[in-house]
């Protein structure tokens, strides 16, 4: 089975500068997709990122990159500029590639606060 | 609507009674996933819908929930004889199936069993 860990419960960053959120997961799959989410107070989960693990390049939207490395098994979430709307709680999560149920398998979250 | 609906937002239970869920998902998506969030944990997956047939029902923890969506659009998570540890947000989310990969959520429902 799948398994997502994200060892930082949280995690503090000041306006503008520069964070890095991780992520490890477990699989003896060789495609996959990895996904960053955004959780504010209203609940709602917002995709920030998505990876293929086919792909070696990493992803980016403005703002958020992320570090994929395969061979570990690591997915950090690197936001730059960090801003106030920022704060949140993310996951990291995984999905199986052309699999039956394209159901997500979560980490535990990490919250991030945005110090102005 | 524009993105997935849930109701109620929130939810409040007597332990031994029955709450039904509701989740509008975005038209024409196929795919439909119930997650269970405990306080301070990520989501965890439930069940899944293609259209109307309930793919994977392997998250659902009891026979006590029981998800349907008879005519693959609005979906109803059931849980019956609540008990004070089904107290969870719960998630909706669809997709447009296949290899869509990009699932939309809702705001979820809070419920708390007292």
């Amino acid at each position: 089975a799948q398994t997502v860990t994200q060892s930082q419960p949280e995690m503090s960053v000041q306006e503008a500068e520069t964070v890095t959120l991780s992520c490890t997961y477990d699989t003896s799959e060789s495609d996959y997709y990895l996904f960053w989410y955004k959780q504010p107070p209203s609940r709602q989960m917002i995709l920030v990122i998505r990876q293929e693990a086919y792909k070696q390049q990493n992803a980016t939207e403005n703002r958020f990159s992320v570090n994929f490395q395969k061979a570990a098994k690591s997915f950090s979430l690197k936001i730059s500029d960090s801003q106030l709307g920022d704060a949140a709680m993310y996951f990291c999560a995984y999905r199986t590639y052309g699999g039956a149920t394209n159901k997500l398998i979560f980490g535990t979250g990490t919250l991030l606060a945005v110090q102005p | 609507g524009a993105g997935v609906s849930q109701s109620p937002r929130y939810k409040v239970a007597k332990r031994g009674q029955d709450v039904a869920l509701r989740c509008d998902p975005i038209s024409g998506h196929v795919s439909l996933f119930w997650y269970q969030q405990a306080l301070g944990q990520g989501p965890e997956f439930l069940t899944y819908f293609q259209n109307e047939a309930q793919l994977d029902k392997s998250g659902l923890p009891s026979d006590r929930f029981f998800a349907e969506r008879p005519e693959g659009s609005v979906s109803t998570l059931k849980i019956q004889r609540t008990q004070q540890e089904d107290s969870a947000v719960y998630l909706c989310a669809s997709s447009l199936g296949g290899q869509g990969l990009e699932a939309f959520f809702g705001q979820g429902t809070r419920l708390t069993v007292v």
